[in-house]
């Protein structure tokens, strides 16, 4: 089955500055990858996702971007704020049955 | 729409009890996940259905395990008898099929065996 891995498993990162986490995976028949934001007590979050047959998505400060050859796919979050302060996953599907494979998590500190 | 909806949020039992954990999921939405999370193991998928129907149930941990989806609008998870290593906190989540493959994850059950 799909193995998906998270790196690194803590980043902390000065306020304004950027964030970038990476996550690998090992079906290359996966063609869907979201990212969810879990805060604390609360469910994960869809905050971003894209497809295979696109390179990188945007949507105001926060960026995917994938590379099926190399099997990674990365999320970019720019001018970081206290309230990125999350854990983040990443996950893979090839579509079957709509299940998804999550990585561990990030855990993101934003030092204000 | 309300979301994913679950209840208890928290759960407090003893070691043999019973434990249900109840999970409505978005209207219109053809799939159910039931999820569990501990620091140690991750997000581990335990069993979803489609229609109503469990597809693929090889995640639950063990024969205590059950969950059941009498309706699209109502699931159970029942533990019986529950154990001190089942605290964690469990998660529905629901899809929309059909080739959209987002899914969206209620609040959690916060459940703790002692």
């Amino acid at each position: 089955g799909e193995n998906v891995e998270q790196h690194p498993s803590t980043l902390s990162v000065q306020e304004g500055d950027s964030a970038v986490i990476k996550c690998t995976y090992s079906d290359s028949a996966s063609n869907y990858f979201p990212w969810y934001k879990q805060e604390l007590g609360k469910g994960p979050q869809l905050i971003i996702d894209i497809r295979s047959n696109v390179g990188e998505k945007k949507d105001q400060r926060i960026a995917v971007t994938l590379n099926k050859t190399a099997k990674h796919f990365s999320l970019h979050i720019t001018e970081t704020q206290p309230e990125d302060s999350a854990v983040y996953f990443c996950a893979a599907s090839n579509g079957g049955n709509n299940r998804l494979a999550f990585g561990k998590g990030n855990q993101v500190v934003v030092i204000p | 729409d309300a979301g994913v909806i679950q209840s208890p949020r928290h759960e407090v039992t003893e070691m043999g009890q019973e434990v249900t954990l109840r999970c409505k999921p978005i209207s219109g939405h053809d799939y159910l996940f039931w999820y569990r999370q501990t620091m140690m193991r991750g997000l581990e998928l335990l069993i979803y259905f489609n229609n109503n129907v469990p597809i693929d149930d090889s995640g639950m941990p063990e024969d205590r395990f059950s969950a059941k989806m009498p309706n699209a609008s109502f699931s159970t998870l029942k533990i019986q008898p529950s154990e001190p290593r089942d605290s964690a906190v469990y998660f529905c989540a629901s899809s929309l099929g059909g080739g959209t493959y987002e899914q969206y994850f209620g609040p959690g059950t916060r459940l703790t065996v002692t």
